[in-house]
């Protein structure tokens, strides 16, 4: 059972670079979420998904785009990356029933 | 207002004893959930515990469980026969609603260290 994919697991970004973190899903879930976690922050939800074609911002979404092309695919997209999108981010999904089921995280430094 | 208060940055506790980790909560609505995860210092998040506000019994899962108080908001996460291995970090969440839309919102987690 693969529940929920997310990568990478590390990345180092430059001031301004642009990537993709990539987060999928095998459980047919329709909620779907991208949270990150800061030192004493907990858990912050940056955009989240309720089905295919249907995304929302979070509490801090400035900065990342997203987009659900699939039930199972809901990538991050920094767009031009910033030292203080320095953090740890983890994809989510789950059903309207389910706890949430969490990806591995991804440590991303922005020097 | 916050929807989730954790007000222990950190906690200890000698191996084989329990411990409490407090939660209170926040919501006007009568349909929620309540839940716990666990991060060690690996970082990955493992779900430990699920109370429905509509559940009249407290949740037990092995040596977990929780601390329902309706009135108070409160859902405090107990932790009998501490272990070397449940040092770790510890968040409450919440989730509104019956919903698959409803988010959750997390509190910023209790830093659990278990003593030998």
């Amino acid at each position: 059972n693969a529940g929920v994919t997310q990568t990478p697991k590390f990345q180092v970004l430059k001031t301004g670079q642009s990537m993709t973190l990539q987060c999928a899903q095998d459980m047919n879930h329709e909620y779907m979420s991208w949270y990150r976690q800061d030192p004493g922050m907990g858990l912050r939800l940056i955009h989240y998904s309720v089905g295919a074609g249907i995304t929302d911002q979070g509490e801090v979404p400035n900065g990342y785009n997203v987009s659900r092309s699939t039930t199972e695919d809901f990538p991050l997209r920094l767009l031009s990356a910033a030292p203080s999108q320095t953090s740890v981010y983890f994809c989510a999904s789950s059903n309207s029933l389910s706890e949430a089921f969490f990806g591995q995280g991804t440590r991303l430094t922005v020097v | 207002a916050q929807k989730i208060t954790q007000t222990q940055p950190g906690m200890f506790v000698q191996e084989k004893e329990a411990v409490t980790l407090d939660c209170t909560y926040d919501t006007s609505d009568q349909s929620y959930g309540l839940f716990w995860y666990k991060q060690p210092s690996s970082g990955e998040m493992i779900f430990l515990i699920y109370q429905g506000s509509y559940d009249e019994q407290n949740a037990t899962e092995g040596r977990y469980s929780l601390n329902f108080q309706k009135a108070r908001k409160s859902a405090n996460l107990v932790i009998s026969a501490s272990q070397l291995g449940d040092s770790a970090m510890y968040f409450c969440a919440m989730r509104e609603g019956l919903g698959a839309g409803n988010q959750f919102y997390f509190g910023t987690g209790t830093s659990l260290t278990v003593i030998p």
